[in-house]
């Protein structure tokens, strides 16, 4: 069956690192790979995209790799600060078409 | 432009009530889907709707249903309520295209007793 896993319920790291959060799949073959922030309470606001063929994608302190013959995408967050405390979450299209999210990574950012 | 907008933001129900929860997409986007999110069980996909039809469907009971009219807004259903039934309810719209973005709304919590 397919499936979507993040490796770490929640990650605490110190402010000013880099957050690296992980994202693996089985069972699918995605023509591309996103990846979302939800802060409690609401829903999830798309941060990148980053197709099949491209093998990594950078907006401001957010880079993302996706490397599909080890079906994984590394989402990392360089300078963390506390604002950066969130849930993140990976999402992928699977064969029936629809959007289907990982339970996500609660990534918390320490002063 | 306006987001997502989804009414009522909180809904308190009795058990084997029912409930409708709107969804009013994106001006534009035709694509509206449902998640359902638990602490438990992350963000499940309900069903999602393209120009008035429903074009994928996640496992869920039958007593979850959903609609969308010529005007891209949806609604969604669930009937005889279950304890287990309490969630957030999230609404999704996306643009035409293949790889394009979701735009979430805030979300309906939902909360039966």
């Amino acid at each position: 069956s397919q499936k979507i896993e993040q490796n770490s319920e929640a990650l605490n790291i110190q402010e000013g690192k880099t957050a690296t959060l992980t994202c693996n799949y089985t069972n699918y073959s995605p023509a591309y790979l996103q990846w979302y922030r939800q802060d409690p309470g609401r829903g999830p606001v798309f941060l990148l995209l980053i197709r099949e063929n491209e093998k990594e994608k950078r907006k401001e302190r957010l880079k993302v790799t996706f490397d599909t013959t080890l079906k994984q995408s590394l989402f990392h967050i360089t300078a963390s600060q506390p604002a950066d405390s969130a849930t993140y979450l990976c999402a992928l299209r699977g064969s029936a078409r629809q959007l289907t999210f990982g339970s996500g990574t609660q990534l918390t950012v320490l002063p | 432009k306006a987001g997502v907008t989804q009414t009522p933001r909180y809904l308190i129900k009795t058990r084997g009530q029912q409930v409708t929860l709107s969804c009013s997409p994106i001006s534009g986007h035709r694509s509206v889907s449902w998640y359902q999110q638990t602490p438990g069980q992350g963000l499940q996909f309900l069903f999602e709707y393209f120009s008035e039809t429903q074009r994928n469907k996640g496992n869920f009971p039958g007593r979850f249903s959903g609609r969308q009219f010529s005007n891209s807004r949806s609604e969604m259903n669930v009937s005889t309520l279950e304890l287990g039934d309490s969630a957030l309810y999230l609404c999704a719209s996306r643009p035409p295209g293949e790889a394009t973005e979701a735009f979430f709304g805030q979300g309906t919590r939902l909360t039966v007793v």
